[in-house]
């Protein structure tokens, strides 16, 4: 079936550096990739998604790029700041055959981002 | 725009019992989709519903239920409570059509279970 796998966090980082956070997939078809963003106490916000290969979502700062031929997704932001603190979720969105569409989520990367 | 809502916001629960949490979907989205987020776990689809009958479900026993309203407004039901059904509980609704719709959640209903 379906599954994502994600970079194990906790991840810390100082402010303006440069974040990577990995995600890969297995999936059958052609699945749409994207990433959520849960803020303490909250439930998810889209951040990004792509939904064919070779498409790059972006938002805030945000970027991933959807590469078929290493099944990954790959959320990268150039300089990080406080507020960017959250844990992340890497989720593909596919069917079964059916009319179902339903999101598999990976297990979430905590990002904590220091002044 | 209204966005998705949930109630209760949290609901504490004994073992045995039963709950029902629920859910408004976004103006304009005919799909609605539960999840269950256990602490430190990405979110695991529960099922989802579309013109008010369940459209697919993933792997939870049959004492977790819901209903989909004509308004897309849902309910999931959870009968005969365990410990381990403690959880966020994530609604998210879509516009279901060609392919795979962008699913937005709601704020959660944590369900703590004793």
């Amino acid at each position: 079936g379906d599954s994502v796998t994600q970079m194990e966090g906790p991840v810390t980082l100082s402010e303006e550096a440069f974040l990577t956070i990995n995600c890969t997939y297995t999936a059958t078809g052609y699945p749409s990739l994207f990433w959520y963003v849960q803020y303490p106490g909250e439930g998810l916000q889209l951040l990004l998604k792509a939904t064919k290969a070779d498409d790059k979502g972006s938002n805030k700062g945000f970027e991933a790029t959807y590469r078929k031929e290493t099944t990954s997704f790959h959320l990268e932001k150039g300089s990080v700041q406080v507020s960017d603190s959250a844990v992340y979720f890497c989720a593909l969105g596919g069917n079964s055959g059916g009319s179902n569409y339903k999101l598999t989520f990976g297990k979430g990367t905590l990002l904590t981002v220091n002044p | 725009e209204t966005g998705v809502t949930q109630s209760p916001t949290h609901l504490i629960k004994t073992r045995g019992q039963q709950v029902t949490l629920r859910c408004s979907s976004q103006s304009g989205h005919n799909t609605v989709s539960w999840y269950q987020q256990a602490l430190g776990q990405g979110p695991q689809f529960i099922f989802q519903y579309y013109r008010e009958e369940e459209n697919g479900r993933g792997n939870f026993p049959p004492r977790f239920s819901g209903l989909q309203f004509p308004n897309y407004s849902s309910e999931l039901n959870v009968n005969a409570l365990e410990l381990d059904d403690s959880a966020l509980y994530l609604c998210a609704s879509s516009l279901s059509g060609v392919g795979m719709a962008t699913q937005y959640f709601g704020p959660g209903t944590r369900l703590t279970v004793l």
